[in-house]
């Protein structure tokens, strides 16, 4: 079955950095692009970055713009965030999430289990 | 940026109720609007795409319609696995930008 699993999450001084992993199954990771989401504890949702099956484009947030990279590894299955410059407000459970097949932007049909973020003094 | 707004951010209803949640997205999105259920400590899950397409393995009890700007998530009859939160999302353009959400709690 289609599986999105997260890992990476962690404790970070403001000013630090993560970078998050999310592996991927069940469908052929190569031919989707992949999408970052956080949310805020008892927030909503929101979207962070995406970037295309083939590594051509990526797109940001603002919020993040600057601070975050998104990159995959489409030998190895794996989508991962880089983030940077770590601030308080950036803690969130990421998930990481597949859209449904068609042209971009699309809806997301698979989500993985969410990695907490928190940003701590 | 779109802008979705949800009303209302939060209802009380009954098992057997219909139930309405609207999304007014601050500029046309044509039919380019998600709902997604999401449970405490869960990751959201796809409902409905294309404003009225049900994802499947969906209950037929949750129907979405709508078009442009206004959108609506019904339920048609409450089951108790229904008292959660609900968001909308518009993939029309980016940035992807969602509702702020609206839990449905029991009276």
């Amino acid at each position: 079955q289609v599986q999105l699993v997260e890992s990476g999450g962690g404790v970070v001084q403001p000013g630090g950095s993560l970078r998050l992993s999310c592996a991927a199954s069940g469908f052929t990771f190569n031919m989707y692009g992949m999408y970052w989401v956080r949310q805020a504890p008892g927030k909503g949702l929101e979207w962070v970055a995406y970037i295309r099956h083939d590594k051509s484009k990526e797109d940001y947030a603002d919020s993040v713009k600057g601070r975050f990279t998104i990159s995959r590894d489409n030998s190895k299955n794996t989508l991962f965030l880089q983030m940077n410059s770590l601030r308080v407000e950036d803690t969130a459970t990421f998930y990481c999430a597949k859209p449904q097949g068609g042209s971009p932007p699309r809806p997301l049909d698979t989500w993985g289990q969410g990695t907490m973020v928190t940003v701590s003094p | 940026a779109i802008q979705l707004t949800q009303s209302p951010s939060s209802l009380s209803a009954s098992v057997g109720d219909r139930v309405t949640i609207t999304c007014r997205a601050s500029q046309g999105i044509n039919s380019a609007l998600a709902w997604y259920q999401q449970k405490p400590g869960k990751a959201p899950n796809l409902l409905i795409y294309g404003a009225s397409s049900l994802e499947s393995g969906v209950p037929s009890r949750f129907s979405g319609s709508g078009s442009g700007t206004d959108f609506t998530l019904t339920i048609s009859s409450l089951q108790p696995e229904d008292f959660t939160t609900y968001y909308c999302q518009q993939f029309d353009s980016y940035p992807l930008t969602f509702g702020g959400g609206t839990k449905v709690e029991i009276k």
